[in-house]
């Protein structure tokens, strides 16, 4: 069965600081993809990526960096001197299927940037 | 190019009424993701369509719930004799097909009393 693990319910930092949100999954298959959400606090949901089980580069976005690791099941994102505005509930999402549908979400990790 | 449009953003319903919920795709995406944020369940995959055609509705319960998404207009998610464990913000999201970016509407909140 497909899970999604996100250990960290709340985290807080102050801002400037980096911060690592951690994401384990598990799964059967071969072929998969994880993806990351942010819900701000005014509650929308913004996709932020999807990687697929093959690509195991890292992913850097601006202040935003992704780190997938297949050997440990992790892939953690990162915030680079974090701001206000990345105050939000962050979700990892596993689906073992190429579409958007048969994703199962973590529970979410709120972080809390206080300036 | 207007963003996904959802409404409405908040719909109060009574035990037992019915709950239309509307989806507007972004200009040329085919494909609507439905996504339900129960309180203490966090967020579920419902439905998935393409115009026309449900692809995957293996999230969505089998009683009470209906999606479509017809050639005109926009996407709509309804639930038929609503109670209050319906209660819970409904998303949809879209996709253009030829890109893997996902872009949500503003969700609609529903309120079963």
């Amino acid at each position: 069965a497909q899970k999604v693990t996100q250990a960290q319910t709340e985290i807080s930092v102050v801002e400037k600081e980096d911060v690592t949100l951690d994401c384990v999954y598990e799964t059967r298959d071969t072929t998969y993809y994880l993806f990351w959400y942010k819900q701000p606090p005014s509650g929308e949901l913004v996709f932020l990526i999807r990687r697929n089980s093959f690509d195991e580069q890292n992913e850097i976005s601006g202040r935003y960096s992704w780190n997938f690791q297949k050997s440990t099941s992790s892939f953690n994102f990162t915030i680079t001197a974090s701001q206000v505005v990345d105050s939000a509930v962050y979700f990892c999402a596993l689906s073992e299927d190429t579409s958007y549908d048969k994703v199962i979400f973590g529970p979410g990790t709120s972080l809390s940037v206080i300036p | 190019n207007a963003g996904v449009m959802q409404n409405p953003r908040h719909l109060v319903r009574r035990r037992g009424q019915e709950a239309r919920l509307r989806c507007s795709p972004m200009k040329g995406h085919s494909h609507v993701y439905w996504y339900r944020q129960l309180p203490e369940e966090g967020l579920k995959f419902m439905v998935y369509l393409q115009k026309e055609n449900i692809i995957d509705e293996s999230g969505m319960p089998k009683e009470r719930f209906s999606a479509e998404f017809p050639k005109e207009g926009p996407s709509i998610l309804r639930i038929q004799q609503v109670v209050r464990g319906d209660s819970a913000a409904y998303f949809c999201a879209t996709l253009s097909g030829y890109t893997d970016t996902q872009y949500f509407g503003p969700g609609t909140r529903l309120t079963v009393l």
